[in-house]
């Protein structure tokens, strides 16, 4: 289930099911989207990216699926695992590279 | 390896001291960019620096000075003017526009 913690949304899955992890962007121009995994005292580590003309594209276990209709991004993960557990920004590119962070979504994996 | 490197991990500032924190780069990026984060947020940008001996200031540049005088080195200074220090800071590199940003682990700031 979804729930809404004191700073950041917490999503809760059960090791082995997918995760899917939404954000709405602000900027209808924006070309350039980039999903981060952050764990705990650690900067965040790349993970996806998408341009504005595909909607879709795969990774190793990941896929980001854009909507320009409704300016909105998800990270799908399959097979969650316990090293997954992070909290997951997601970031638009407004332009000379520069990014808009989302607040972020933690992602807890129980065993 | 190839990297960001940030230091120091940890950094105690005391009542009108600045402080200068430490990134280096040895991935030949050209652009440069300091974030801050604050507990249960996103991060906000800083200052960035597109090219060696140029920057230009971000959403949250007030109490922060940089400066580029190496491709490979980005420090920023805290200075007092800065009221509300304590935070994690992260730099990050990328080679150009629509490109993924690679950042280092950050430094945090408390204040003594």
């Amino acid at each position: 289930g979804e729930s809404v913690g004191l700073h950041l949304p917490t999503l809760s899955v059960q090791e082995g099911d997918n995760s899917i992890i939404n954000c709405a962007y602000s900027n209808s121009a924006s070309d350039y989207f980039i999903w981060y995994k952050q764990e705990s005292g650690k900067g965040p580590q790349f993970i996806i990216d998408i341009r504005s003309n595909m909607d879709k594209r795969q990774g190793q276990r990941v896929t980001v699926l854009l909507n320009k209709t409704v300016k909105h991004l998800s990270l799908q993960i399959a097979a969650t695992q316990p090293g997954d557990s992070a909290v997951y920004f997601c970031a638009e590119n407004r332009g000379y590279n520069k990014l808009i962070f989302g607040a972020g979504t933690r992602l807890a994996v129980h065993p | 390896d190839g990297g960001i490197t940030q230091s120091p991990k940890y950094l105690f500032r005391k009542e009108g001291q600045n402080v200068t924190l430490s990134c280096e780069q040895n991935l030949n990026h050209d652009a440069m960019y300091w974030y801050r984060q604050d507990p249960g947020q996103g991060l906000r940008l800083i200052y960035y620096s597109q090219i060696v001996n140029d920057f230009q200031k971000g959403d949250i540049a007030e109490g922060y000075s940089v400066s580029r005088e190496k491709k490979e080195s980005f420090p920023l200074t805290v200075t007092s003017a800065q009221k509300n220090p304590t935070a994690f800071y992260l730099c990050a590199s990328g080679s150009g526009s629509n490109q993924p940003q690679h950042f280092g682990d950050g430094t945090r700031l408390s204040i003594l």
